[in-house]
């Protein structure tokens, strides 16, 4: 059973390109949590998505920022015309039902650099 | 709001030594508790885990916790670390009334010597 699946590791965008982030949740998951990692700080939660729902995104900023989870497919996170702040490890990670009493497992993150 | 405070930002100990990391959160409520690794170019990995019971919980590659909850803390303690022990340490928390939000600590670094 493979594990939280992230691509690309690394990514390399210009200020005002487009970078898309990939998540592919565990066998069996429905529920997929994006997190972001800046320089020295700990994860903070983004988003929370079931397929084709968002369910919480209030730690999502209001501007240039999406997420979707498809009914097929993998859960996409969409930063546009990047800045040098959005610089950062995104993280996925995803459980079986609702992270209540069970705990979600991550990928290994994409680094995303912005120049 | 909730929030997870890790105390030591920077670790380094020697083999042998033993390793303690402090962990205290803020929430009135009932609380999930973590303790994730992240090894060197790898994704966060769960060591242990409290949601109820025994206070004391015992994880992975010899790793264990004491959930305090007069003192609201969840420190992670380990009697004698290895070289690949070497790894960023992360708390988190989530209420368990809000369910699917992890909250995480900024993280611990160990360094240990050979």
């Amino acid at each position: 059973n493979a594990g939280v699946m992230q691509n690309p590791r690394h990514l390399v965008r210009r200020r005002g390109q487009e970078a898309r982030l990939r998540c592919s949740p565990m066998k069996g998951h429905s529920h997929v949590y994006w997190y972001r990692q800046l320089p020295e700080e700990g994860l903070k939660f983004m988003v929370y998505l079931q397929k084709e729902n968002i369910i919480d995104e209030s730690g999502m900023p209001k501007e240039r920022f999406s997420a979707e989870f498809p009914k097929e497919g993998p859960s996409i996170l969409r930063i546009q015309q990047v800045v040098r702040g959005d610089s950062a490890a995104y993280f996925c990670a995803s459980s079986p039902q609702g992270q209540q009493n069970t705990e979600a497992f991550f990928g290994q993150g994409t680094r995303l650099t912005v120049v | 709001a909730q929030s997870v405070s890790q105390h030591n930002h920077h670790v380094i100990l020697s083999e042998a030594a033993s390793l303690e990391l402090g962990c205290n959160y803020s929430y009135g409520g009932t609380v999930n508790l973590f303790w994730y690794v992240q090894y060197p170019g790898q994704h966060l990995q769960l060591l242990l885990k409290y949601f109820s019971g025994d206070p004391l919980v015992k994880g992975i590659k010899g790793f264990e916790a004491e959930f305090i909850k007069s003192k609201f803390s969840f420190n992670l303690r380990k009697p004698s670390v290895q070289w690949s022990d070497t790894a960023e340490y992360f708390c988190a928390v989530n209420a368990v009334d809000s369910s699917y939000k992890l909250i995480f600590g900024s993280g611990t670094r160990l360094l240990v010597r050979p």
